[in-house]
């Protein structure tokens, strides 16, 4: 298994460029969710999915949009990039709470950098 | 969720136990206690969990006090590459799927 992958892993975006950032995982896991992590601080949800078709918002989710087309897939597009949308990305994954191997595995991360 | 409340940062010798204290004052008889880590630049990676009984895996062992307001995460043999950022999290698992990172400790094992 690859486990949970993103891609790209660096980039750099102008204020108002959109981009979107891939996140896939192939363990057939119900949900997926994506963080972001500013320097020195913990990461915090912008928004998540518990299945193919359904999506919910985090404690963040302004400027950024989400979908669940497929299981194995949860991209995050950023609509008009911001400076203050500069952060590490990090994408993550489980099977649903409740069953016994619900640990969240989580991605190497995208290092956004917006001018 | 209830909150969480870690020492900041704290040092350990490499070869010697690593013993990471987290307080959980408020929380309730259905919530678990997790510990994630993440070492520099990378994703977090999940340790270990329990609900009230002491827990150990390959990787460390738990111990949750008995009236659950605070527990220990005990690394046994701690190694250079155990230098990372720990975070205590809890959180109610049967219909909770967030997680909720608060700024950690940060674990410094010195040769």
């Amino acid at each position: 298994n690859a486990g949970v992958t993103q891609t790209p892993k660096f980039q750099v975006l102008k204020t108002g460029q959109s981009m979107t950032l891939q996140c896939a995982q192939d363990m057939n896991h119900e949900y997926m969710s994506w963080y972001r992590q500013d320097p020195g601080m913990g990461l915090r949800l912008i928004h998540y999915s518990v299945g193919a078709g359904i999506t919910d918002q985090g404690e963040v989710p302004n400027g950024y949009n989400v979908s669940r087309s497929t299981t194995e897939d949860f991209p995050l597009r950023l609509l008009s990039a911001a400076p203050s949308q500069t952060s590490v990305y990090f994408c993550a994954s489980s099977y649903s709470p409740g069953r016994d191997q619900e640990t969240q595995y989580f991605g190497p991360g995208t290092r956004l950098l917006v001018l | 969720d209830a909150k969480t409340t870690q020492p900041t940062s704290m040092d350990c010798a490499e070869g010697r136990a690593a013993n990471l204290p987290c307080n959980h004052s408020t929380i309730s008889g259905n919530e678990y206690v997790y510990w994630y880590r993440q070492i520099h630049s990378q994703g977090p990676q999940y340790i270990i969990h329990g609900l009230k009984n002491n827990e150990t895996n390959e990787m460390a062992s738990l111990i949750i006090t008995e009236d659950k307001k605070s527990s220990t995460l005990i690394l046994p043999h701690a190694t250079l590459r155990d230098t990372a950022v720990y975070y205590c999290i809890v959180r109610r698992r049967s219909n909770d799927y967030k997680l909720s990172f608060g700024a950690g400790t940060t674990v410094t094992v010195r040769a």
